[in-house]
């Protein structure tokens, strides 16, 4: 069974640039999550969907980060324009949500560098 | 502030010996734990995960991890170390099976010597 797929692995762009994540969650899986990990710090959500709705989205800088899930499977984050802070990985994960405990299972992550 | 903390850093243990990581959680009740693994390049895989019961669970490649409401503590241990258990090791706790939020901690990098 094929993991959660992430593209690119990496990105290295300058400030003010605008730059795009792509995530393909395990078939199957109906929710999907973003999460930023800075250096040295642990994976903090950014937003979850369940199927194409954004269910939690309170920790996503909405001035300049955005996303979607178009049908309920890939999904795309956006950050337009970068800023320096922004150099982290860019972690995606997704579960198959049946009314209890629901493992998420990550993908390798998109590590942005912005210069 | 709900917290979860991991206070080393960074630990080196020579392959073979036993290894314990630390962490401890801030939280008004008890949350769901997890410890999960990340090897360079590589996403978050979970090693195992409390819910209640039997204090003492035991998870892939070997590890355990055991649960002190006491001292709100999930410490990891493993008795004998690999090279290849050498990777970034991560606590954390979601609040409940309605809140699906996963708070992690910073993280401890673990090397191993020969």
């Amino acid at each position: 069974e094929a993991g959660v797929v992430q593209s690119p692995r990496y990105k290295i762009i300058e400030k003010k640039q605008p730059v795009a994540f792509w995530c393909n969650p395990i078939s199957g899986h109906n929710t999907l999550y973003w999460y930023l990990q800075n250096l040295g710090q642990g994976p903090e959500l950014l937003i979850r969907y369940e199927n194409e709705e954004a269910v939690d989205d309170s920790q996503l800088p909405k001035d300049r980060f955005s996303a979607e899930r178009l049908k309920g499977v890939d999904s795309t984050l956006k950050i337009q324009p970068a800023e320096l802070g922004d150099s982290a990985v860019y972690l995606c994960a997704s579960s198959f949500r049946a009314g209890s405990y629901n493992e998420q299972f990550f993908g390798p992550g998109t590590r942005l560098t912005v210069l | 502030a709900q917290s979860v903390t991991q206070p080393d850093i960074h630990i080196t243990v020579s392959e073979g010996a036993s290894l314990e990581l630390r962490c401890n959680y801030s939280y008004g009740a008890t949350p769901y734990l997890f410890w999960y693994v990340q090897s360079p390049g590589q996403g978050l895989q979970l090693l195992l995960k409390y819910f209640s019961g039997d204090t003492l669970v035991q998870g892939i490649k070997g590890f355990e991890a055991e649960f002190k409401r006491s001292q709100s503590s999930f410490n990891l241990r493993k008795p004998s170390v690999h090279w290849s258990d050498a990777a970034e090791y991560f606590c954390a706790v979601q609040l409940d099976f309605g809140n699906e939020k996963l708070t992690f901690g910073t993280g401890t990098r673990l090397t191993i010597i020969p």
